[in-house]
This record gives C-alpha cells, sequence and structure tokens, in this order.
C-alpha cells in the first residue's frame, strides 16, 4: 500500500521553462511534507517542505503547493536549470504519531535540457 | 563536519553470507535511519531508532538487524544475505525534536548479492 505515489518517473524540461512535480498522499495523518533531490552516487539531500497549516511555500526558484482536500502537492521549479536535473522524492510524515518517520514516494527523474 | 557517514561504499556478498553496514553521524543528532532504495519504490524504511538505546521496525525489516551502538552509530546487519536484498542503502540522521526538522542523508552503500 504506497502511501506517497510520484506517478511520473520521469520528466523532461526546456531550460528557462518552469518544472512542475506532482505527489499524491493517501493518509490524512500526514502533516508534514518534504521534496529531496538526489543526484547519482549521492545521498538525498533537502530541498523544502511544507507544514500542513500552510498552502504554500516559496524558497528561491523553489515552489511547493498543498492541496489538502486533494491530498496533493506539487513542486515548481521556475525557471528550471540544467543543474537541476536529478531525481525528486516527495515524503511525508505524521510527526506525532510516527515519530518522525519519512514516507517517501518512487521518485520522479527531472532532466532540463539546454 | 562530515555530516553523515557509511561504509563500505561498495559490496559485494555471496548468497548466505552476512555483512554489517556502519553509519556515524557528527551532528548530534537524536533519531537515526536505515532506508534502502530500489528501481521504481523509492525510500523505503527499514529500521530506525528515535534516540539512543531504541530500535523500532520500518517498513521492510525482515531479514535485517540493528544495533544503536550510541548517540552517533547506528549499524545495520545482514544475517545470511539473500539476491533480494540487492540494493543502494542509506543511512539518515535527524534531531526530530521540532516537527519541520529534517532528514540528513549519507551517500549510501551499493550492495550486490549473487
Amino acid at each position: 500500500d504506497q502511501q506517497v505515489k510520484q506517478n511520473s518517473p520521469s520528466l523532461s524540461v526546456q531550460e528557462g521553462r518552469i518544472s512542475i512535480l506532482n505527489c499524491d498522499y493517501t493518509n490524512s495523518m500526514f502533516d508534514y511534507f518534504l521534496w529531496y533531490k538526489k543526484y547519482p552516487a549521492e545521498g538525498p539531500t533537502f530541498l523544502i517542505s511544507i507544514s500542513s497549516i500552510k498552502d504554500k511555500n516559496e524558497d528561491g526558484r523553489f515552489t511547493v503547493f498543498l492541496n489538502k482536500s486533494a491530498k496533493h502537492l506539487s513542486l515548481h521549479i521556475v525557471p528550471s536549470q540544467p543543474g537541476d536535473s536529478a531525481v525528486y522524492f516527495c515524503a511525508a510524515s505524521a510527526y506525532n504519531n510516527q515519530g518522525g518517520k519519512l514516507i517517501f514516494g518512487q521518485g520522479t527523474e527531472l532532466s532540463v535540457k539546454p | 563536519n562530515a555530516g553523515v557517514t557509511q561504509t563500505p561504499k561498495f559490496q559485494v556478498l555471496k548468497t548466505g553470507q552476512s555483512m554489517t553496514l556502519q553509519c556515524a553521524q557528527d551532528m548530534n543528532h537524536n533519531s537515526m535511519y536505515w532506508y534502502r532504495q530500489d528501481p521504481g519504490m523509492g525510500l523505503r524504511l527499514i529500521y530506525y531508532s528515535a534516540s539512543e538505546g531504541t530500535t523500532d521496525k520500518g517498513e521492510v525489516p525482515n531479514g535485517y538487524n540493528v544495533s544503536r551502538l550510541n548517540k552517533r552509530e547506528f549499524s545495520l546487519r545482514l544475517e545470511s544475505a539473500a539476491p533480494s536484498q540487492t540494493s543502494v542503502y542509506f543511512c539518515a540522521s535527524g534531531r526530530h525534536i521540532l516537527e519541520t526538522d529534517t532528514q540528513y542523508f549519507g551517500p549510501g552503500t551499493r550492495l550486490t548479492v549473487l
């Protein structure tokens, strides 16, 4: 039972355009959501997060949107750069119920072409 | 500041052999985690330790054991390796004091079981 789903295994975008990565979840107890970025042969690194009390969080070129009623979040990268090419994982946690454990999606491989 | 370190980086085992993956963090974090990453499956939690002296099962604990040796170190043991345990293993750590505390990942161990 996949509680966090990223239904697009890959995404290709032209440099300078917007990249939109999507993530759906099923557990209504999740109250904190994160995006991690992973380059080949490296560990994931934290990118941006959002609490369930918000619907938007921005950090430079990266914005995460949360739609609680739809149990959906998305990561927008504007403008996309070739260095953004990586695998992006969304993750969710129910802090008080699950001891800070993260449940990850399958990942979306983003390719930004010059 | 090394962050989260893992040894070894690569390992090849024969079916039935045993080995221990080592993980250490120098950030004084309370919680430590072991994940495995498989194609199309994302990152799945094997075991975690919310604090020194405690360990709990994650999503996929079968075939593994863990030891939280002290606050810094958290090891993962495969007693009798199986080909299904071929994967990339990541260790992570986090403060787990505030909901917004994120997890920091090591570079990974690539394990092949023949």
